[in-house]
């Protein structure tokens, strides 16, 4: 079992659609959960950092942790087709580096 | 703020060669800069963590004698692929944690280097 789990997609969405955005992990160790987005040839570009259980909100985005689930989301309200990309998951514990899920290619059709 | 600057963007160039890349962050200052690999359609790969002043961190199954990590100042690390050949060829991002070296401070990255090894 890989240690950070997100499904690949494509997912294709209207636009104005309510997107959510999913990883699993298996380690217990993860405290600090991240969201990343990518665009093609480009790196990732931080939209939402987390570290306790709960909902957390900026904008569009909303980022919900479940750490007794160990399973954590993005939500993107009203999306649109600029908010097509890579959405990677991505989470810290004990080590220093990041441990990123494959990410899922969102698709928003305008 | 937070911004990572990465240098150069693409490289070509024929097996044998060594090829280096420079991370930068250009405001503000990184005790700790970490050095990834993205093969397609796969997740970014941790391969070492470079402390300023110090040894780097590599991964298991880095080899650390083929890439050389340097990290001179506090807004400069770079990464060199010696000897580079055909399977080196990826997509390598460098990142930089603002602050001083928490864990809990989130990472910031570069646009990323396509290697591309003929």
């Amino acid at each position: 079992q890989k240690e950070v789990e997100q499904d690949p997609g494509p997912l294709s969405v209207p636009e104005g659609a309510i997107v959510s955005l999913n990883c699993t992990y298996s380690n217990s160790a993860f405290q600090y959960f991240m969201w990343y987005r990518q665009y093609s040839r480009k790196g990732p570009e931080l939209l939402m950092y987390t570290y306790s259980s709960g909902n957390k909100e900026d904008g569009r985005f909303t980022a919900q942790v479940d750490k007794s689930s160990k399973y954590i989301s993005l939500f993107i309200r009203d999306s649109q087709p600029s908010d097509s990309a890579t959405y990677l998951c991505a989470m810290v514990g004990g080590a220093d580096g990041l441990t990123f899920g494959k990410g899922t290619h969102l698709i928003i059709q305008p | 703020g937070a911004v990572v600057s990465q240098h150069p963007s693409r490289v070509i160039c024929k097996s044998g060669t060594s090829v280096k890349i420079e991370c930068r962050s250009l405001d503000f200052q990184a005790t700790t800069m970490f050095w990834y690999r993205q093969f397609p359609k796969q997740s970014l790969m941790l391969m070492a963590t470079s402390n300023e002043g110090s040894k780097a961190t590599y991964e298991q199954g880095v080899e650390k004698d083929k890439f050389l990590i340097n990290h001179a100042s506090l807004t400069l690390s770079t990464l060199t692929v010696t000897s580079a050949h055909p399977e080196d060829s990826s997509f390598y991002i460098c990142s930089a944690r603002v602050g001083t070296g928490l864990r809990n401070q989130p990472q910031h990255f570069g646009d990323g280097t396509r290697l591309s090894i003929l």
